[in-house]
């Protein structure tokens, strides 16, 4: 049964400083992994999703790298500024052969960018 | 393009009552899955519908059941609601069932068993 683990559970940070989040999954059969953003009392916002043949994705300040190997995400966010500060979930998307499984989430990484 | 939308945003009830959430999908996609998200916790996979018929599901008891209309929209019915059921419920759409496509989330519906 696939486990996904996130490191750290949180973080607080000062504006302007480059951060990472970690994203362990215990299955390498995935089909892809997806990074989301999450406000308080909110939805899941998409950021990122690496297909398992791809090594990363960039959209603006983030960078999302994918090692099937060792079982590891990152998410680089750079230049970090307060309205960055919400909860970010790494998901994982299982290749089975066949059927819908959905997705499996980490617990989250509540973010507090400081002004 | 229209996103997800979910209702209600929040609902009340007593245990051994009976809910159902409603979630109309993202323009253009015909795939609808549900996830519940206790407090402190990640979304976990209930079910997910496929063009009408459900192609998958995480681990729920019976009592979680679904539909999905032609217009691709969704609902959730939880029968005989327990503590536990408390929690946010989310509806992601996507194209075609495929994996390899991003899943868009609502913004959920906050439900509380009282």
């Amino acid at each position: 049964k696939q486990e996904v683990t996130q490191i750290p559970a949180a973080l607080s940070v000062p504006e302007g400083e480059n951060l990472v989040l970690n994203c362990s999954f215990t299955d390498s059969a995935i089909y892809n992994l997806q990074w989301f953003r999450q406000d308080p009392g909110k939805g899941l916002t998409s950021l990122l999703l690496i297909q398992s043949s791809q090594r990363e994705q960039t959209s603006g300040r983030l960078n999302a790298s994918l090692d099937k190997s060792s079982g590891r995400s990152t998410l680089y966010i750079a230049a970090s500024q307060p309205g960055d500060s919400a909860t970010y979930l790494c998901a994982a998307y299982p290749n089975s052969g066949g059927g819908a499984d959905g997705l499996t989430f980490g617990k989250g990484t509540h973010l507090i960018i400081q002004p | 393009e229209t996103g997800v939308t979910q209702s209600p945003t929040h609902l009340i009830k007593t245990r051994g009552q009976q809910v159902t959430l409603r979630c109309s999908s993202q323009s253009g996609h015909n795939t609808v899955s549900w996830y519940q998200q206790a407090l402190g916790q990640g979304p976990q996979f209930i079910f997910q519908y496929y063009r009408e018929e459900e192609n998958g599901r995480g681990n729920f008891p019976p009592r979680f059941s679904g539909l999905q209309f032609p217009n691709y929209s969704s609902e959730l019915n939880v029968n005989a609601l327990e503590l536990d059921d408390s929690a946010l419920y989310l509806c992601a759409s996507s194209l075609s069932g495929q994996p390899n496509q991003p899943q868009h989330f609502g913004d959920g519906t906050r439900l509380s068993i009282l």
